[in-house]
């Protein structure tokens, strides 16, 4: 089983709503990773588990929030968002943190109102 | 610090013929590179890779990439391009001289393959 999933595949929240998106994989990797997309465009990183530690944070507002409640479940925590966070969001896991590929979900259309 | 070019931001090929998509690199020591697809509304697809040895790297899909030191490029090839290899197409390198250890991935800008029947 190579594959990571990804929920909701779309969502639609207000400003001031609260919402989360979840990431799942069960190849047994130790890294995990989210990625921000807007259209056109590469993927920019936003957070980087280790072995359920967070290891990177590429300096991103407090708004979102990563948890990472087991080694094959990432969640990333949405509050007060503005409409310019709307973009596509993308997790990723590799075996290790490293040279390792990293395999990526179908990732969450997300929409801010 | 690490950096990724692809200089087309699309390419156009006639289905049967012979497909490049290029990608040069810029690193402070030896390169980790990457090449991933991303068909419409979906996450990337790993392709290759390489990290060391042969030159010719060959990967999913019958795509095979070319690692050319002295020209410092990692160009993504295929023989005989389908219509279904239409898509967007980023090469990437880690970035192993930030504060991150090298285990930040940095993308470049896509290329989107056109292919036509």
């Amino acid at each position: 089983d190579t594959e990571v999933t990804q929920t909701p595949k779309h969502l639609v929240m207000g400003m001031t709503n609260k919402k989360s998106l979840k990431c799942e994989q069960h190849m047994g990797h130790r890294a995990m990773y989210w990625y921000k997309q807007k259209a056109k465009k590469p993927p920019e990183l936003m957070f980087v588990y280790s072995y359920e530690k967070l290891s990177i944070n590429e300096s991103v507002p407090s708004r979102f929030s990563p948890e990472c409640p087991n080694s094959s479940l990432l969640n990333l925590h949405l509050h007060a968002l503005q409409p310019e966070d709307s973009a596509l969001y993308l997790c990723a896991s590799s075996q290790v943190l490293g040279f390792d590929t990293q395999y990526f979900g179908p990732g969450t259309r997300l929409t801010v109102l | 610090a690490q950096s990724v070019a692809q200089p087309e931001d699309q390419v156009n090929v006639a289905e049967g013929n012979p497909l490049t998509v290029k990608c040069t690199y810029s690193v402070s020591g030896n390169p980790y590179l990457f090449w991933y697809v991303q068909y419409p509304n979906r996450g990337l697809q790993f392709l290759l890779k390489y990290i060391t040895g042969d030159n010719l790297v060959k990967g999913s899909y019958g795509f095979e990439a070319e690692f050319n030191k002295s020209q410092t490029s990692f160009h993504l090839k295929k023989p005989s391009a389908l219509v279904s290899d239409s898509a967007l197409y980023f090469c990437a390198v880690r970035d192993m001289a930030g504060n991150t250890g090298g285990f930040k991935t940095i993308f470049g800008a896509g290329t989107r393959l056109f292919v036509k029947a």
